[in-house]
């Protein structure tokens, strides 16, 4: 069973700075998706990565497949980034049975 | 281009009532999942559905729990004599394949509470 965890559970940061969160997870994976809950709101496929990085706008998705982790980074953080992010990944060639992190609560303060 | 619709987004039910939660996919999707996000976990995969058919339900409860994506309308996920411990909120996900990688596209939820 693939374990997947998050780092760090809760983030609080100021306008414009810099946010990374991590996910770590035990063991071989054919994609990882991270994914954006806004409060009371719905979900939003943010990136889907197999391997290197990919940028979309501020934020930027790695991942180190030898290492079982990955990285959502947020650059010139803004208060609308406010959400749950979650890192989701999937094993035997389907994208729908994922297993989820439990989410990191970011908070942006202006 | 409508995304995935969910409705009701609140439920309330009494304890031993029926729930009833409704999907209507991305046009052009035939590919349905549901998941449930209980308080305080990570989201879990409930029961992947076709038109007509019900391709993997392995995380589904067994008992008090059913699926239906019908040939006409949103795919239904139903509770039968709901308990406390069903409140959650319950996704819906849609997909026009299942190929790896493939991204999912989320509704809103319903956030079901069982009083």
């Amino acid at each position: 069973k693939n374990e997947v965890e998050q780092s760090p559970q809760n983030l609080t940061a100021q306008e414009g700075e810099f946010i990374t969160i991590n996910c770590s997870y035990s063991v071989g994976i054919s994609a990882l998706h991270w994914l954006q809950q806004h409060p009371g709101g719905g979900i939003v496929s943010l990136f889907m990565l197999s391997s290197g990085k990919k940028k979309h706008g501020r934020l930027i998705a790695t991942i180190n497949i030898q290492e079982k982790h990955s990285s959502l980074h947020i650059t010139a953080s803004h208060p609308r980034d406010s959400a749950v992010y979650i890192c989701a990944v999937e094993g035997g060639g389907s994208n729908y049975k994922l297993t989820f992190g439990k989410g990191t609560l970011l908070t942006v303060n202006p | 281009n409508a995304g995935v619709m969910q409705n009701p987004r609140h439920l309330v039910r009494r304890r031993g009532q029926e729930a009833r939660l409704r999907c209507s996919p991305v046009k052009g999707h035939s590919h349905v999942y549901w998941y449930r996000q209980l308080p305080e976990e990570g989201l879990k995969f409930m029961v992947y559905l076709q038109k007509e058919n019900i391709i993997d339900e392995s995380g589904m409860p067994k008992e008090r729990f059913s699926a239906e994506f019908p040939k006409e309308g949103p795919s239904i996920l139903r509770i039968q004599q709901v308990v406390r411990g069903d409140s959650a909120a319950y996704f819906c996900a849609s997909s026009p394949t299942t190929g790896m990688g493939e991204k999912l596209f989320f509704g809103s939820g319903t956030q079901l509470s069982v009083l």
